[in-house]
């Protein structure tokens, strides 16, 4: 089994729409984010959490919003969801006592505004 | 505030060596990472560099010079499996990942 999932993997829905994309892990790590990747942009962090009582707010937050329900479950929400939402959506974990703290990636969600 | 450079796309024979070149500006730095991507789906580690030189992995390596805020991703003996897109990410003097646009590279017959 994947060590990091997320659910859906694709989604289509409409302007206004509230939308939540799903993240779960098994890797035991303390450390999860939410990334979007855009054709020619790059990966831009959007939200992170060191642990259950800490959210953080990445490059660009607007539109967005968060919780970590769980150590191993970390959701991202779209309110109203807007046509310039369009993107592949990654959620990531890292545990920072092993090593250089580095980041693993779920299969991604490919959200689609219409 | 942080700008990685990479160049867009690249194009290699199969058997041969490529170069993937990273150049960053960052205020603090702690640690490069680069990342290998296929076409839609999750980037997945590849290689990190926190001190000066090289560091090698099978087909792979990764040098850094801090000095030049430079580092390069050497793959060797290509395969038409490698084509992909291969992020470079620094970490500066924070927590977060600066990622660059990555760079994709065509393996050809």
């Amino acid at each position: 089994d994947a060590d990091v999932t997320q659910t859906p993997r694709n989604r289509i829905t409409k302007t206004g729409k509230r939308i939540m994309l799903e993240c779960s892990q098994t890797k035991g790590h303390d450390r999860m984010y939410w990334y979007r990747q855009d054709p020619g942009l790059g990966l831009r962090l959007i939200y992170y959490s060191f642990d259950v009582k800490d959210i953080n707010k990445g490059e660009i937050s607007d539109g967005y919003s968060v919780s970590r329900q769980a150590q191993a479950k970390f959701s991202l929400s779209l309110e109203s969801a807007i046509p310039n939402q369009t993107a592949l959506y990654f959620c990531a974990t890292s545990d920072p006592g092993t090593g250089p703290d580095t980041q693993y990636f779920g299969p991604g969600t490919r959200l689609t505004v219409l | 505030g942080q700008n990685i450079d990479q160049p867009t796309e690249m194009t290699a024979t199969e058997g041969a060596i490529v170069q993937i070149n990273c150049t960053y500006q960052t205020s603090g730095f702690n640690g490069l990472f680069w990342y290998q991507q296929h076409a839609g789906e999750a980037p997945t580690f590849l290689s990190y560099n926190v001190l000066d030189g090289l560091e090698e992995k099978g087909r792979f390596s990764s040098f850094l010079s801090r000095s030049k805020g430079y580092s390069y991703l050497l793959l060797k003996e290509l395969q038409m499996k490698d084509s992909a897109s291969y992020l470079c990410a620094v970490r500066g003097a924070g927590y977060a990942l600066n990622f660059g646009k990555g760079t994709s590279l065509l393996v050809t017959p």
